[in-house]
C-alpha cells in the first residue's frame, strides 16, 4: 500500500536552516502536504504542492519535490524556537479521497 | 469561526466500556474523516466520509463505528473499549467538491483516550 517515510528526530541551531526530508510511494499522488502539530495542539497545514510542480516558496518555507525519486522536502530558513514542532510529510491519492502521513519529524531548535 | 469541533479533549475508559467521540464542522466540508494518533506511526485512518449517509472504511478501522447522518457531525463510536485503543484521535475535514480532488484537510484539536 501507500507508504510516508520521515526521519523521526531533526534539531538545529537558532538561525539556521532546518530541511526536512519526506520518501513517499505512491506515483498518483495528487497533492503533497506538510503539517505542522505543536504540542497538545491538531495538525496545521504549512504548505502544499500539486504532484506537478517541483517547487514552491512561501515566505521562510521552501518545498522541493522530485517526482522522479519520489522526494519531498521543506526547507524553513532562518529557523526560530516557535519552529519547534512536529513536521508531518503526507499525500493524497485516489483523487483527494485519501491522504496517507508520514510518521511525522520532531524538529528541535536549540537556541 | 469555530472549524472543526472535537469533544470531550479527554478521557478514561476502563476495558469493556463504550463511548463517542463528537466531531462537528462549521464550513460545510463534504469529506470528513478520522484518524489516530500513535507515537512513531504517524496518523492512521480509521474511517472516512465523502458525504451525508456514506462512510467508508479506513486502514485501522477494526473496533471502531462511525455514521454521518448530517453534512456537518461525524461521530466515532467504541462498542468495547480495548488497551490497544489507547491513542489520540483527531478528526479531520475538506471541502471535497465533485469533480475535484481535496486539497486540504482542517484538523481539531484532538481528544486523548486512554483505555485502562
Amino acid at each position: 500500500g501507500e507508504d510516508v517515510e520521515q526521519s523521526l528526530f531533526l534539531s538545529v541551531r537558532e538561525g539556521d536552516s532546518s530541511v526536512i526530508n519526506c520518501t513517499y510511494t505512491d506515483s498518483s499522488s495528487t497533492y503533497l502536504y506538510w503539517y505542522k502539530q505543536e504540542p497538545g495542539a491538531g495538525l496545521q497545514l504549512l504548505t502544499y504542492i500539486f504532484s506537478n510542480m517541483d517547487m514552491k516558496q512561501d515566505q521562510r518555507l521552501t518545498v522541493l519535490l522530485n517526482k522522479k525519486d519520489k522526494h519531498l522536502s521543506l526547507r524553513i530558513a532562518d529557523t526560530q524556537t516557535g519552529d519547534s514542532a512536529i513536521y508531518f510529510c503526507a499525500e493524497s491519492y485516489n483523487y483527494g479521497q485519501n491522504f496517507v502521513f508520514g510518521p511525522g519529524t520532531r524538529l528541535s531548535v536549540l537556541p | 469561526n469555530a472549524g472543526v469541533t472535537q469533544t470531550p479533549k479527554f478521557q478514561v475508559l476502563k476495558t469493556g466500556q463504550s463511548m463517542t467521540l463528537q466531531c462537528a464542522q462549521d464550513m460545510n466540508h463534504e469529506y470528513m474523516s478520522w484518524y489516530r494518533q500513535d507515537p512513531g506511526m504517524g496518523l492512521r485512518l480509521i474511517h472516512y466520509s465523502v458525504g451525508a449517509g456514506i462512510t467508508d472504511q479506513g486502514e485501522v478501522p477494526n473496533g471502531y463505528n462511525v455514521s454521518r447522518s448530517t453534512t456537518e457531525d461525524f461521530p466515532l463510536r467504541l462498542l468495547s473499549a480495548a488497551p490497544s485503543q489507547t491513542s489520540v484521535y483527531f478528526c479531520a475535514s475538506s471541502y471535497g467538491v465533485s469533480g475535484r480532488p481535496n486539497e486540504k484537510l482542517f484538523f481539531g484539536s484532538g481528544t486523548q483516550l486512554s483505555v485502562l
